[in-house]
C-alpha cells in the first residue's frame, strides 16, 4: 500500500462507546496530523505528532484521545463523544514539521455520534 | 493571526468553460507559504501546488494555473477547460513560519480556507 490509509472508513457510534480510528503512513514522514473536518466549516487541527512526540493539541476535548506508537502509525480514541462530534476525521502526515513541507491526506473516516 | 478567505461558497460550471477560484489571506508573516487542496468525493485532500511567499511567478501544470499577487494578498486557481472530473472542493491553505521562538504562534500549521465546492456538469 502507498500514501495514508485509514480505518474504519465510517464508523457509527452511540455516546457511551469507546472506540478507535487508525491511521497508518506509507511515505517515511516523520509528522502526522489529526484533523476534523464538519460540515460548513474550515478543517479544524487537533493534534501533531512529530517523531513520535506530540506538539500540538489544539484545546481538543479529553474525549478525544491520540496516541502515536511510532512514525508510522497514529490513532485517536473516542469516549463518551456528544452528537455535534460528528465529523469526517482526518489523519495526515509530512516528511517533517515546517511550514513548507505539503500535508498528504488519508480518505477520512466519517464517523456518526447518536 | 494567519487566515484564508474564499469567498466563493460553489461554483457551477459546464464542461469546457474556465473556471477561477479565489483566495484571499491574511498575515503578517514576511515568508509563508500558500497551497492549494483538491477534495473529490473520495474524501482526501489532495494536495496541488505549494508557492512561498518570494516566488510571484505564475505557474501552469496543464490545465491548471496559479496566479500569486502579493500586492492584493491573493493566490487565485485557474482551471481551463474544465472536465466533469474536476468536480470537487477545493481548498486554499496558509503557513507561516515565523518560529515559536521569534514569537510566532502558527509555526507550520495550515490554515485553510472555507473551500470552494466546484460542479462541473457534462
Amino acid at each position: 500500500e502507498t500514501g495514508v490509509t485509514q480505518t474504519p472508513r465510517h464508523l457509527v457510534m452511540g455516546m457511551t462507546n469507546k472506540k478507535s480510528l487508525k491511521c497508518e503512513q506509507h511515505l517515511g514522514h516523520n509528522a502526522m496530523y489529526w484533523y476534523k473536518q464538519s460540515a460548513k466549516k474550515p478543517l479544524e487541527l487537533m493534534f501533531v505528532y512529530n517523531f513520535k512526540e506530540q506538539t500540538e493539541n489544539n484545546s481538543v476535548p479529553s474525549r478525544f484521545s491520540p496516541e502515536c506508537p511510532n512514525s508510522s502509525h497514529l490513532f485517536l480514541h473516542l469516549h463518551t463523544l456528544q452528537p455535534e462530534d460528528s465529523a469526517l476525521y482526518l489523519c495526515a502526515s509530512s516528511q517533517d514539521r515546517g511550514p513548507r513541507d505539503e500535508q498528504y491526506f488519508g480518505p477520512g473516516t466519517r464517523l456518526t455520534v447518536t | 493571526a494567519q487566515k484564508v478567505t474564499q469567498a466563493q461558497t460553489e461554483i457551477s460550471v459546464v464542461e469546457k468553460e474556465d473556471v477561477t477560484l479565489d483566495c484571499v489571506y491574511e498575515t503578517r508573516d514576511t515568508t509563508y507559504y500558500l497551497f492549494w487542496y483538491k477534495q473529490p468525493p473520495s474524501g482526501e485532500l489532495v494536495f496541488l501546488i505549494r508557492r512561498n511567499s518570494f516566488d510571484e511567478q505564475n505557474e501552469i501544470s496543464g490545465r491548471y494555473s496559479w496566479n500569486f499577487q502579493k500586492s492584493t494578498s491573493s493566490f487565485n486557481f485557474t482551471i481551463t477547460a474544465s472536465q466533469v472530473v474536476d468536480s470537487a472542493v477545493y481548498f486554499c491553505a496558509l503557513s507561516e513560519s515565523k518560529s515559536p521562538n521569534a514569537g510566532g504562534t502558527s509555526y507550520g500549521k495550515l490554515t485553510f480556507g472555507q473551500g470552494t465546492i466546484l460542479t462541473v456538469h457534462p
